[in-house]
């Protein structure tokens, strides 16, 4: 079954501008973590924050973590057109096994 | 490092026929996962492994699916017999400990079943 559920499926923005997506879940967590999937390639690991963390950074990604309201946001500042891709956010529902969500569709337009 | 190889990369076999998967994880990563990407949805896991035992293979159909990993290393993953659902893509990924590192993906196989 899958956890988490990102939000929006499907995003289209200009080159320059900031890429938001959320993602929510059900039950308590030890981590969250997203994943970019660039077509037809397997999954790439962003970034991992823990449940007692509410914030980290990655170069131009920030992630956002609301363990109150079961929710992550991850930003990707100045889009590019590399930056075109599948996103997943990923939780460990404290039994050790990742479930990822459905995912949203990030277009960069030049 | 070199990173997670999957093969092959594609496949297409009539239903009724059966298929192998092959994943060569990461080296020193203990815990190997398979999962399935049905087109347009996220990974599905279907069954995990720790070393060479299994910590989770609730979601794996096992009248038809099976899966190994030989001396806790290359891990293999086989349908009999297909079905016409079976169509997704197959992500092998590794970590170093469950859930608590980042897991490391393969390409994936992309499975055709006619």
């Amino acid at each position: 079954s899958q956890q988490g559920e990102e939000d929006p499926q499907a995003l289209s923005i200009q080159e320059g501008e900031n890429a938001t997506m959320n993602c929510s879940y059900k039950t308590s967590i030890n981590n969250l973590q997203w994943y970019r999937q660039n077509s037809g390639r397997g999954l790439v690991h962003l970034i991992l924050i823990r449940s007692n963390e509410r914030e980290k950074h990655s170069g131009r990604l920030r992630v956002t973590l609301d363990t109150s309201k079961k929710s992550s946001s991850l930003l990707i500042t100045a889009s590019r057109a590399a930056d075109t891709a599948s996103y997943f956010c990923a939780t460990d529902a404290r039994d050790y096994k990742l479930s990822f969500g459905a995912g949203t569709t990030v277009t960069v337009r030049a | 490092e070199a990173g997670v190889a999957q093969s092959p990369r594609y496949k297409i076999i009539e239903k009724r026929q059966s298929v192998a998967f092959w994943c060569n994880p990461i080296s020193g990563h203990a815990t190997l996962y398979w999962y399935q990407q049905i087109l347009g949805q996220g990974p599905k896991l279907l069954i995990q492994f720790q070393n060479n035992g299994v910590v989770d293979d609730s979601q794996l159909p096992k009248d038809r699916f099976s899966a190994e990993r030989l001396k806790g290393v290359d891990s293999t993953l086989k349908i009999q017999p297909a079905k016409l659902e079976d169509s997704a893509v197959y992500l092998c990924a590794s970590s170093l400990v469950p859930t608590d590192s980042p897991l490391h993906f393969g390409n994936g196989t992309r499975l055709t079943v006619t």
